[in-house]
């Protein structure tokens, strides 16, 4: 079993939709979880870390579910800008000193369509 | 602040060369770390650094080696480039690993022919 895991999309939705996709991840004494943004031939860049809470960054809002071992990310009212590829990644390490510890899911594809 | 700065941007290399892929940080992050970047895969760890004289290895770290003289500092060598090792290659920093997100640079696309 791959440790994170994406469905790699694409997703294509209407511009001001709302759209959700999970993540799953194997290790259940993973740590911590971010989603990250990668635009096309860009570098990732952090959207959002993930708490067990749940967390909430304007239009993007992101669920942790330890029993599941799952993540999500839902996006509302979706822009044009938003068309993108995200990232899960997962963490089973606190502190240096050993390895990195981060997991990176291939990631979705989503293109928000006018 | 400029982050994390790598050059070159692009870079074509015949089989057998070797060249380095340098990587700086001005943002005092002790913990360092190159990945790859392959088309229909995940970022890949090469080599990390947890500070200055410190590196260990990754999951795929055969064909580099890295070095950590300074802080700011931690470029990439390809010892003997094959072209297995045509990928992006993205090197990022953090302050404290897993505690917050990492910042990466923007990338070297490299082309073994």
């Amino acid at each position: 079993r791959k440790e994170v895991e994406q469905d790699p999309g694409p997703f294509n939705v209407p511009e001001g939709a709302t759209v959700a996709f999970n993540c799953t991840y194997s290790n259940s004494a993973s740590q911590s979880f971010f989603w990250y943004r990668q635009d096309c031939r860009k570098e990732p860049k952090l959207l959002m870390s993930v708490y067990s809470s749940g967390n909430e960054d304007g239009r993007f809002t992101a669920q942790l579910n330890r029993a599941s071992q799952y993540i999500s990310l839902l996006i509302r009212d979706s822009k044009l800008s938003d068309s993108a590829t995200y990232l899960c990644v997962v963490n089973n390490k606190y502190s240096g000193g050993g390895a990195d510890g981060l997991t990176f899911g291939k990631g979705t594809h989503l293109i928000i369509q006018p | 602040n400029a982050g994390v700065t790598q050059t070159p941007k692009f870079q074509v290399l015949k089989t057998g060369q070797s060249m380095t892929l340098q990587c700086a940080q001005d943002m005092n992050h002790e913990y360092m770390s190159w990945y790859r970047q392959d088309p229909g895969m995940g970022l890949r760890l090469i080599h990390y650094s947890v500070g200055a004289g410190i590196t260990d290895q990754g999951e795929v770290p055969n064909g580099y080696n890295v070095s950590r003289s300074t802080t700011e500092d931690f470029p990439l060598r390809l010892l003997s480039a094959a072209p297995s090792q045509t990928s992006v290659y993205f090197c990022a920093s953090v302050r404290v690993p897993g505690s917050y997100g990492y910042t990466f640079g923007s990338g070297t696309r490299l082309t073994v022919v």
